[in-house]
């Protein structure tokens, strides 16, 4: 399997449930990055792995709880959602310090909080 | 202020013509990167092209060539030859600044424009 992979592709749950978004990444990068998409809305950088290490937390809600226990794989967790949170999940990946830094990013997560 | 604009929220074109979508930036860095992406509507972001801020040429890539304009602060992206699998919305981005050690990189995404290619 190659590129970035982003599972499940679709969720449906309560704003009491608990559940995870789960990323990985096939292209030997060490850098990854949540991004949350709204309709209407520019995407949204969410957090950013370095090296495992997070770097980046954009002020986001605490309901929303990222892990990345390794370079390769990288975890939303989930809980006490508001409708508001509907949308769709984005998961990228880069190596830092190439010529480009280019970011991939997987298929997303397409989240419905009822 | 913004700091990718995307002034076309909808084009529509007539398949194998050429597209052109506009994309201006505001930095006050010399050394940043632009990029495009296509997204259709399965909600894949694919990478299509990069521009660095020092690169003298315009970035091409088969069909994409990125209309690099540095003075006017602009990256418009050319599509030749529309195919109507082109039909998808399209995402300039810019990293501010050099590659740093610490930290990976930060993306600033425009609003994007959604291109219809008509057979």
């Amino acid at each position: 399997e190659t590129g970035v992979t982003q599972t499940p592709r679709h969720l449906v749950m309560g704003m009491t449930n608990k559940k995870s978004l789960k990323c990985e990444q096939h292209l030997g990068h060490n850098a990854m990055y949540w991004y949350k998409q709204s309709a209407k809305k520019p995407l949204e950088l969410m957090f950013v792995y370095n090296f495992k290490e997070q770097t980046e937390n954009n002020s986001v809600p605490s309901r929303f709880s990222p892990e990345c226990p390794n370079s390769s794989h990288l975890f939303l967790h989930l809980h006490t959602l508001q409708p508001e949170d509907s949308a769709l999940y984005l998961c990228a990946s880069s190596q830092e310090n190439q010529p480009t830094d280019t970011q991939y990013f997987g298929p997303g997560t397409r989240l419905t909080v009822l | 202020a913004q700091k990718i604009t995307q002034t076309q929220p909808g084009m529509f074109v007539q398949e194998k013509e050429a597209v052109t979508l506009d994309c201006t930036y505001d930095t006050s860095d010399q050394s940043y990167g632009l990029f495009w992406y296509k997204q259709p509507s399965s909600g894949e972001m694919i990478f299509l092209i990069y521009q660095g801020s020092y690169d003298e040429q315009n970035a091409t890539e088969g069909r994409y060539s990125l209309n690099f304009q540095k003075a006017r602060k602009s990256a418009n992206l050319v599509i030749s030859a529309s195919q109507l699998g082109d039909s998808a919305m399209y995402f300039c981005a810019m990293r501010e600044g050099r590659l740093i050690i610490q930290g990976a990189q930060k993306l600033v995404f425009g609003q994007g424009t959604r291109l219809t290619i008509n057979p």
